[in-house]
C-alpha cells in the first residue's frame, strides 16, 4: 500500500528566504506525482504535475523535483512572499490500484513579513 | 470561468437525515472523484468515477453513494448521516482515469451532522 509522507508538518519562514518541502513515497511504482496548494477554507489547487519519466518541472518561483528510484519529490520556493502562506500537499498516482491519488498530510508553510 | 462546481458549500444536518451533495464540472473530463478531508487523517477517496455510466469505490465509501449519469454531473448521497461523516467534502475531476494527468478540485462542501 502506497505511503505518502511530508516532512515538515510545518514550516515558518522570512519573507525573501528559498525553501525546499519534502515528499517522500514507498510505492515507485507510479504515474505522476503532483504538487497542490491549499489556502484555508478552500479546495486544492494544482501547482505542478511530474510525470514518472521527467525528472523536474518548474512553474515561476516554483520548481519541482522526482526521484522515482528514491521515492522522494521536492518542492523548491524561490524568494518566498506572503501570498505563498498555504498549505502545500503533495499525491502520487500509483499504478499498482490507480483509481486515486495518495496524498501526504500537507506541509503548513507560513512567509513571514 | 471553466471549473468544477460544488454545492451547498456548507451544511449542517441532523443524524438519520439523508443528504444529496452536488458536483458539476464543464471541462468534459472523463473521471470525477470524491474525497473527504479531515484533519490529521488528511484527504481520503470516497469514490470515484472513471467515464459516465461507471462507478467505484474509493478508500472509505460505507455509508455513501455516487451515481453518474452524464459526463458534467456527480453526486454524493449520504443516505442516513451519522456524525462521523462531518467532514470537508471535496469533489475533483481529472481529464483522463488511469495516470490521471492533473487533478481540478472543487472548493468543497463543509457538511457538520448533529
Amino acid at each position: 500500500k502506497q505511503e505518502v509522507t511530508q516532512i515538515p508538518a510545518a514550516l515558518s519562514v522570512p519573507e525573501g528566504e528559498n525553501l525546499v518541502l519534502n515528499c517522500s513515497f514507498t510505492d515507485s511504482a507510479i504515474y505522476n506525482l503532483q504538487w497542490f496548494r491549499q489556502d484555508p477554507g478552500k479546495g486544492l489547487t494544482s501547482l505542478l504535475l511530474i510525470q514518472s519519466s521527467q525528472r523536474e518541472q518548474t512553474s515561476g518561483r516554483l520548481n519541482a523535483s522526482l526521484d522515482k528510484s528514491s521515492g522522494r519529490s521536492t518542492l523548491y520556493i524561490a524568494a518566498s512572499q506572503p501570498g505563498d502562506s498555504a498549505t502545500y500537499l503533495c499525491a502520487v498516482n500509483t499504478i499498482q490500484g490507480a483509481q486515486k491519488l495518495v496524498f501526504g498530510q500537507g506541509t503548513r508553510l507560513t512567509i513571514n513579513p | 470561468i471553466a471549473g468544477i462546481t460544488q454545492a451547498p458549500t456548507s451544511q449542517i444536518l441532523a443524524a438519520g437525515r439523508r443528504m444529496t451533495l452536488r458536483c458539476t464540472q464543464d471541462m468534459r473530463h472523463n473521471a470525477m472523484y470524491w474525497y473527504r478531508q479531515d484533519l490529521g487523517l488528511g484527504l481520503r477517496l470516497i469514490h470515484y468515477s472513471n467515464t459516465a455510466g461507471t462507478t467505484g469505490k474509493g478508500e472509505v465509501p460505507d455509508g455513501y453513494s455516487v451515481s453518474r449519469a452524464n459526463t458534467d454531473d456527480f453526486p454524493l448521497t449520504l443516505a442516513s448521516a451519522v456524525p462521523s461523516q462531518t467532514s470537508v467534502y471535496f469533489c475533483a475531476s481529472s481529464r483522463l482515469a488511469v495516470n490521471t494527468g492533473e487533478l481540478f478540485f472543487g472548493e468543497g462542501s463543509r457538511l457538520t451532522v448533529l
